[in-house]
């Protein structure tokens, strides 16, 4: 099994509907991330969490939410999804022990708004 | 702040040939600095990555990157291309002090017969 599980793998959704994203993970590492991959752009971050007490914005979180359920799990929520919002998600986990902020990934959700 | 860029979105090269991808990086700490390498329909995995240590490092697949401080370079190469390392491939940096990576926007790699 994945270290580092994503769910649904694809979706597509309407314009205006609110849809979850989830991210569950057995690595054991307190940090967890959520990033967007578009062509052309990399990675971008939008939120990061580094224990479920503690939740930062990252670079674009405009339109979105999370939640951290528990350590293992941290879902994304797009309240009113939109058209410019479709791209591939990532969850990544990492280990501050190791102290080099590595990130270990998720297969990605292939999320469209139409 | 750290950013990070790659140079040359789309790379070509034959079988067997060299191959070199480029980055470089900004960051007002020293940094950690990883490779990493995304298949088709894949998440991203890890390559390589230096944190400090040796300045030439090698990783998976044959793949290598070498850190060069003067430059603020960590480009990465590979002797003899296959043709199983295409793919697209994302330079990051991270550091001690950042709470996360920030990655570069990306090259793909494509090896022609």
């Amino acid at each position: 099994d994945a270290d580092v599980t994503q769910t649904p793998r694809n979706r597509i959704t309407k314009t205006g509907k609110r849809i979850m994203l989830e991210c569950s993970q057995t690595k054991g590492h307190d940090r967890m991330y959520w990033y967007r991959q578009d062509p052309g752009l990399g990675l971008r971050l939008i939120y990061y969490s580094f224990d479920v007490k503690d939740i930062n914005k990252g670079e674009i979180s405009d339109g979105y939410s999370v939640s951290r359920q528990a350590q293992a799990k941290f879902s994304l929520s797009l309240e009113s999804a939109i058209p410019n919002q479709t791209a591939l998600y990532f969850c990544a986990t990492s280990d501050p022990g190791q102290g080099n902020t590595e990130a270990f990934f998720g297969q990605g959700t292939r999320l469209t708004v139409v | 702040a750290q950013s990070v860029t790659q140079l040359g979105s789309h790379v070509s090269v034959s079988e067997g040939a060299l191959v070199l991808l480029r980055c470089n990086y900004s960051s007002s700490v020293p940094p950690y600095l990883f490779w990493y390498v995304q298949y088709p329909n894949q998440g991203l995995q890890l390559l390589l990555k230096y944190t400090s240590a040796a300045t030439l490092v090698k990783g998976i697949n044959g793949f290598e990157a070498e850190f060069k401080k003067s430059e603020t370079s960590f480009h990465l190469t590979k002797p003899s291309a296959h043709m199983s390392d295409a793919a697209e491939y994302f330079c990051a940096v991270g550091s001690g002090s950042a709470r996360q990576l920030t990655f570069g926007s990306g090259t793909q790699l494509t090896v022609l017969p």
